[in-house]
């Protein structure tokens, strides 16, 4: 399975935006680039995702470089409460068992 | 429209017992996954059914099963228990398998082992 490489923390000030970096070398031509968050005492949560245009939706925005090598997941305005652990995550187009390999993540920090 | 849910969302248990944890998914969803998450890890991949029919198991013995039932909920069983199944344990539905398509999660149910 490709691998996702991310910082494990970053800190950004509330009502600014956040720009989460994802590096994924070893992507394939079929897989799909998803963001997912998990607050505290949560379960993860779906954020975005994409193949290789870039993507808004109403949560933020998914910027996918050109050779999908890499990806940035945009938080346009933060909010105390957007203070999550991010994962970036690749999911092949047809897999069997339809698993979700979560990595370390980012711990994102907003600062007041 | 209501999410997943779990059930129940907290439960306390001793070595040796069983346990059953139960999951509805999002209406119209036909795909369940069940993971385990220890703290300060991320969540590890247990299971996946899809049409009643299991298509993935992830590296846990076979203390661990799950099955899914007609209306596409689904139950996680844990025989035996261990001090080390302590953990959260999330339930994910999407409407079919698939790299396109999400999976939404419930707030899990925590176990504590005793």
């Amino acid at each position: 399975d490709a691998k996702t490489t991310q910082p494990n923390s970053m800190e950004s000030n509330e009502e600014e935006p956040v720009h989460l970096p994802c590096n994924h070398s070893t992507i394939s031509g079929t897989d799909y680039i998803h963001w997912y968050r998990q607050l505290p005492s949560q379960g993860p949560e779906y954020v975005i995702h994409g193949l290789t245009s870039n993507v808004n939706n109403r949560m933020a925005s998914l910027a996918i470089a050109e050779d999908r090598k890499s990806s940035t997941l945009i938080l346009h305005r933060a909010t105390l409460r957007d203070a999550a652990v991010y994962y970036c995550i690749l999911r092949p187009s047809m897999n069997r068992d339809d698993k979700i390999i979560f990595g370390k993540g980012t711990r994102l920090h907003i600062l007041p | 429209d209501a999410g997943v849910t779990q059930s129940p969302t907290h439960l306390i248990k001793t070595r040796g017992q069983h346990v059953t944890l139960r999951c509805s998914p999002i209406s119209g969803h036909k795909s369940v996954s069940w993971y385990q998450q220890v703290l300060g890890q991320g969540p590890q991949f247990i299971f996946q059914y899809y049409e009643k029919e299991e298509r993935g198991r992830g590296n846990f013995p076979d203390r661990f099963s799950a099955r899914q039932f007609p209306n596409y909920s689904s139950e996680l069983n844990v025989n035996a228990l261990l001090l080390g199944d302590s953990a959260l344990y999330l339930c994910a539905s999407s409407l079919h398998p698939g790299g396109n398509q999400p999976q939404h999660f419930g707030d899990g149910t925590r176990l504590s082992i005793l």
